[in-house]
């Protein structure tokens, strides 16, 4: 299958600075990626989708201008955490959708994960 | 109600038994239908694509019944590495895409 990478795989950093997660597709052409973040014992929420050369999409109660997306290519997308504060502690984890050999362009490949820890 | 419901669980079933659990959607427009395995920290995986003429993975097959909207997935001879969170995903026609909560499956030896 499709295979998505996600960099880096866990992040320990400071109230108010600013984090960077790659989110790229290694073997097919990602037409849209997706952001996920997930507590504890809960399920994905999905945070926004971005298709590429175009803004990204937001879901209600996301923050655009917290939650930084972009998807220059068509193998990288990129979520920045700006300003991160303790509560944006999660698990962040993207997704890929795209044309792969035979495969369907609804199935969605995930990445696996960041774990972000604020202090 | 939510747009994609699932029974959380957990299912606590003996090694070798057969397990089912439904996935409900209530958008009729919805149009692909998938079952996700996630370990726990873990990235969810695609398990398979539910068609709706039903399909069969090895010990998994996957059910789509459109009328009552719901799908099925069947694990058959279970076994303790089938321990996981199964999500059910929902692709609506607005390319939307929805997950349900999950069902957790503990395979006890």
């Amino acid at each position: 299958g499709a295979v998505v990478s996600q960099h880096p795989s866990r992040v320990i950093c400071k109230s108010g600075t600013s984090v960077k997660i790659e989110c790229r597709s290694l073997d097919f052409q990602a037409t849209t990626m997706f952001w996920y973040r997930q507590f504890p014992k809960q399920s994905l929420m999905l945070m926004a989708t971005s298709n590429e050369g175009s803004k990204a999409t937001y879901e209600q109660g996301v923050e655009k201008d917290k939650f930084l997306i972009n998807h220059a290519s068509l193998t990288l997308s990129t979520l920045t955490v700006t300003s991160a504060h303790p509560e944006d502690s999660s698990f962040y984890i993207c997704s890929a959708s795209g044309t792969s050999g035979g495969e369907s362009g609804d199935t969605q490949y995930f990445g696996p994960g960041t774990r972000l820890t604020v202090l | 109600r939510k747009e994609v419901e699932q029974d959380p669980g957990p299912f606590n079933v003996p090694e070798g038994a057969t397990v089912a659990f439904n996935c409900t959607y209530s958008n009729s427009a919805s149009q692909s239908f998938f079952w996700y395995r996630q370990d726990c920290r873990k990235e969810p995986k695609l398990l398979m694509s539910v068609y709706s003429s039903g399909n069969e993975d090895g010990r998994f097959t996957a059910q789509l019944n459109r009328a009552s909207q719901y799908i099925s997935l069947l694990i058959r001879d279970s076994k303790l590495s089938d321990s996981a969170t199964y999500l059910c995903v929902v692709n609506r026609r607005d390319d939307k895409i929805i997950f349900g909560k999950g069902t957790r499956l503990h395979i006890l030896p």
